[in-house]
């Protein structure tokens, strides 16, 4: 079955410091898609990044990172110096093929940045 | 360009009662879904649409009802509402599979059942 687990349900940190936010997932599909997305405070989520199970590469934009590791199952997101902006909860997500594609979400881990 | 709207924003029902959640698109997108949203268990999807006038069930579908008469708009009813289904409900439009594009979302309805 396919599973994505996110066992932070909640990190606090400060200013500045660095952060991982965890995503496992489990798939027996040779082709998938992972995402991250974000949702602050005001409700909406927004997309961050997709990444297809070819491609292990890992991404950096800004302070955000990701790194994919297939033979982990892994698919963790590191915020380097983080700032109060990023406060939000944080979702890993699952695309798979089932006669169509589907996604299916982490539960969410909860990020607080103190000043 | 206003993305993904829906309607209303906030809605109280009292158990019985029915309703319809409102989700438009102004990008052209194929592909819509309706998910919700409860604390520790992140979004699940309850029905999605891959086009006009076509709709499937999704992880959660029942209590729930859903109609794509036009590409632009995607219906959410609830024909007898229960407490179970307080939650809030994301719509979400991508432009084709979700496998390969991501999922843009509207800012979500607060639904309380009482």
């Amino acid at each position: 079955a396919q599973k994505v687990t996110q066992a932070q349900t909640e990190i606090s940190v400060v200013e500045k410091e660095d952060v991982t936010l965890d995503c496992v997932y489990e798939t027996r599909d040779t082709t998938y898609y992972l995402f991250w997305y974000k949702q602050p405070p005001s409700g909406e989520l927004v997309f961050l990044i997709r990444r297809n199970s070819f491609d292990e590469q890992n991404e950096i934009s800004g302070r955000y990172s990701w790194n994919f590791q297939k033979s982990t199952s892994s698919f963790n997101f590191t915020i380097t110096a983080s700032q109060v902006v990023d406060s939000a909860v944080y979702f890993c997500a699952l695309s798979y093929y089932t006669g169509g594609f589907k996604t299916i979400f982490g539960a969410g881990t909860r990020l607080f940045v103190k000043a | 360009n206003a993305g993904v709207t829906q309607t209303p924003k906030f809605r109280v029902l009292k158990t019985g009662q029915s309703m319809t959640l409102l989700c438009a698109q102004d990008m052209n997108h194929e592909y819509m879904y309706w998910y919700r949203q409860d604390p520790g268990m992140g979004l699940r999807l309850i029905h999605y649409s891959v086009g006009e006038g076509t709709t499937a069930k999704g992880e959660v579908p029942d209590g729930y009802n859903v109609s794509r008469l036009k590409k632009q708009n995607f219906l959410l009813g609830l024909e007898s509402a229960a407490p179970s289904q307080t939650s809030v409900y994301f719509c979400a439009s991508s432009p084709r599979t979700v496998g390969e594009n991501e999922q843009f979302f509207g800012p979500g309805t607060r639904l309380t059942v009482l």
